[in-house]
């Protein structure tokens, strides 16, 4: 089945800086991974989405790269605030009339003032 | 519109009991999953349900059972609980319309359940 890792397990940034986490992925069948943000005590939000068929896609402050031969993607934020610390997660998976994911294990970024 | 909804919010049960957690989809989605999030780990995939059908089940025991209704809303039922289920359960529906190629529909969660056992 799909294994997903993740990198850094915690990471601090100053505010305005950029953060970097990364995912790797095992099933080469994965054709869909998000990206979602959870803070404490609440649900986890999707934050930005890619499919197999694309390279790179951003949205204001945030992108997501894919390397599908490699088996790995990436976060990139930029320009971070303190309402970004949170915990992050990258998944992998594929539809199935729907959604079966495997989660990484969470990056908990805090962006320091 | 309203969001996934799950209910109850928090429970407290004790070992060999069995409790059932109740979702409802955002309105028009067919696609229900099931979570187990343990704290500080990521979430783990327990069961898909689309048109009330299972499409998907994780690596969870036979303890572990759900359905989905007409309505499209689902309930996970647990039996026999162990310590080890203490863990926030979370609910997400993805919108897969008939006839129209459904994949990779964004999948959103709801606030989840949280399951404490004594």
């Amino acid at each position: 089945g799909e294994n997903v890792e993740q990198h850094p397990s915690t990471l601090s940034v100053q505010e305005g800086d950029s953060a970097v986490i990364k995912c790797t992925y095992s099933d080469s069948a994965s054709n869909y991974f998000p990206w979602y943000k959870q803070e404490l005590g609440k649900r986890p939000q999707l934050i930005i989405d890619i499919r197999s068929n694309v390279g790179e896609k951003k949205d204001q402050r945030i992108a997501v790269t894919l390397n599908k031969t490699a088996k790995h993607f990436s976060l990139h934020i930029t320009e971070t605030q303190p309402e970004d610390s949170a915990v992050y997660f990258c998944a992998a998976g594929f539809d199935n009339y729907g959604q079966n994911f495997v989660f990484g294990p969470g990056t908990r970024l805090s962006v320091l003032p | 519109d309203a969001g996934v909804t799950q209910s109850p919010t928090h429970l407290i049960k004790t070992r060999g009991q069995q409790v059932t957690l109740r979702c409802s989809p955002i309105s028009g989605h067919k696609s229900v999953s099931w979570y187990q999030q343990v704290l500080g780990q990521g979430p783990q995939f327990i069961f898909q349900y689309y048109e009330k059908e299972e499409r998907g089940r994780g690596n969870f025991p036979d303890r572990f059972s759900a359905r989905q209704f007409p309505n499209y809303s689902s309930e996970l039922n647990v039996n026999a609980l162990l310590l080890g289920d203490s863990a926030l359960y979370l609910c997400a529906s993805s919108f897969s319309p008939t006839g129209v190629d459904s994949r990779n529909q964004p999948q959103h969660f709801g606030d989840g359940t949280r399951l404490s056992i004594l």
